[in-house]
């Protein structure tokens, strides 16, 4: 089954403590992205990637990172997590086409809180 | 600025009659535009895709439109089911690749 995978589903941690969420997508996509949904707020970029080893910022990087070592993964980094971080994540891929033309497939989420 | 706006925030309807969402972008250069409907606990699930040139298409029950001059479009559910209860978040493309999100309407069918 095509699917993107994110984990864990839900984790809740404390300031400062190091965590990563893991994506895999099945589908050889080349382009994969992170965003953050808030309420009242529409889902934002965080960062993207067009393919193995190239990565770029989206809208609100600050505090994340990200790698992209292979085509089918793409961890979500946060060093040192603060509140502001909660969150519930998204993980998607696609083929190329940025213009919109090809849909972009999500996981299910990871709902992340920071105390 | 890029921004796409969309209403009404939430919406409640009976299960069997029709609803139309808007949503209104000021995206520069235009592109394209999706529609996307999120299930509780779930991802965002494509709809449909509106290009620049399209005015109307349909998907199964749901039909969207798109007038370029107004730079509005619309998604008009027919004969809700309750397996319609969800958000519907409209996308915005620019051809410069950027990405610009609604906050979307959430839709709840009663029985």
């Amino acid at each position: 089954e095509a699917q993107v995978t994110q984990n864990p589903r839900y984790l809740i941690t404390v300031t400062g403590k190091k965590l990563t969420v893991t994506c895999s997508q099945n589908m050889n996509h080349e382009y994969m992205s992170w965003y953050r949904q808030d309420p009242g707020l529409g889902l934002r970029q965080i960062y993207y990637s067009m393919n193995v080893e190239v990565t770029d910022k989206g809208d609100v990087p600050e505090g994340y990172k990200v790698s992209r070592k292979e085509k089918r993964n793409f961890p979500l980094i946060l060093e040192s997590p603060s509140p502001n971080q909660t969150s519930l994540y998204f993980c998607a891929s696609s083929f190329p086409g940025l213009e919109g033309n090809q849909p972009q497939h999500f996981g299910d989420g990871t709902r992340l809180s920071i105390l | 600025k890029n921004q796409v706006e969309q209403s009404p925030q939430s919406l409640i309807i009976l299960e069997g009659k029709n609803c139309t969402l808007q949503c209104n972008y000021t995206v520069s250069p235009f592109s394209n535009l999706r529609w996307y409907k999120q299930d509780t606990g779930r991802g965002p699930v494509s709809l449909t895709i509106m290009t620049f040139s399209e005015n109307t298409k349909s998907n199964g029950r749901y039909t969207a439109t798109l007038d370029a001059d107004t730079k509005q479009s619309s998604l008009h559910i027919t004969a809700s089911q309750l397996s319609d209860s969800a958000s519907y978040i409209c996308v915005a493309y620019s051809s410069a690749s950027k990405i610009i999100f609604g906050s979307g309407t959430r839709l709840s069918i009663r029985p």
